[in-house]
């Protein structure tokens, strides 16, 4: 079945340094969806890419898909400590309806 | 709009014991998902229902069940809990491609 790994697992930085998440997939996705998880909350929708290169920008974040659609990253230009939890990836092939996560990648930063 | 909301909140269960968790959605949506969370792994997908009426296997379903009851309530049933099943279950529900998780419940079987 489709697997999605995520890198790194754990993320220490100092408030102001960047940060970068990376995804990649063992099958071509339709799509990829990033969700954010605060501490003791729920995931919550960030963001979809679908064209092969795609890039979309939200403030600090910048995300990005591969051309091939097999990866996809997360960066955030100087972190904050409103930044802080666990980003997910999340993907689609094919005509599944399902999502398949990414194990995630916990955020610290440090003020 | 409640959007997606998660009873109860915490659960303490013996092995062995019985249990549902109850999930409602006031968005109007047809899909809806149970999920787990474990450490290190991310979510997981038990069940899902494409629509009202329907259900279908997710990535890890046994040893739990689900009843779609109507549109707006998808429930999942632990008939004999295990120390394996300690964990944080979501819900969610679907609108085009975007997912809306509950809050979560936080199980853990003794």
């Amino acid at each position: 079945g489709q697997q999605v790994m995520q890198i790194p697992q754990y993320q220490h930085v100092q408030e102001g340094e960047d940060f970068t998440t990376y995804c990649n997939s063992s099958t071509t996705l339709s799509n990829i969806q990033w969700y954010k998880q605060r501490p003791g909350g729920h995931p919550v929708f960030l963001i979809q890419l679908v064209k092969s290169g795609e890039v979309k920008k939200q403030k600090r974040l910048t995300f990005q898909f591969g051309e091939a659609k097999k990866n996809s990253s997360l960066h955030i230009t100087a972190t904050q400590t409103t930044d802080v939890g666990t980003y997910f990836c999340a993907g689609t092939s094919g005509s599944a309806r399902q999502l398949t996560f990414g194990s995630g990648t916990q955020l610290t930063v440090l003020p | 709009n409640a959007g997606v909301t998660q009873t109860p909140k915490f659960q303490v269960l013996k092995t062995g014991q019985s249990m549902t968790l109850q999930c409602a959605q006031d968005m109007n949506h047809n899909s809806m998902y149970w999920y787990r969370q474990d450490p290190g792994m991310g979510l997981r997908l038990i069940y899902y229902s494409a629509s009202e009426g329907t259900t279908d296997k997710g990535e890890v379903p046994n040893g739990y069940n689900v009843s779609r009851l109507n549109k707006r309530e998808f429930s999942l049933r632990l008939e004999s809990a295990a120390p394996s099943q300690t964990s944080v279950y979501f819900c969610a529900s679907r609108f085009m491609d975007t997912q809306y998780f509950g809050p979560g419940t936080r199980l853990t079987v003794l």
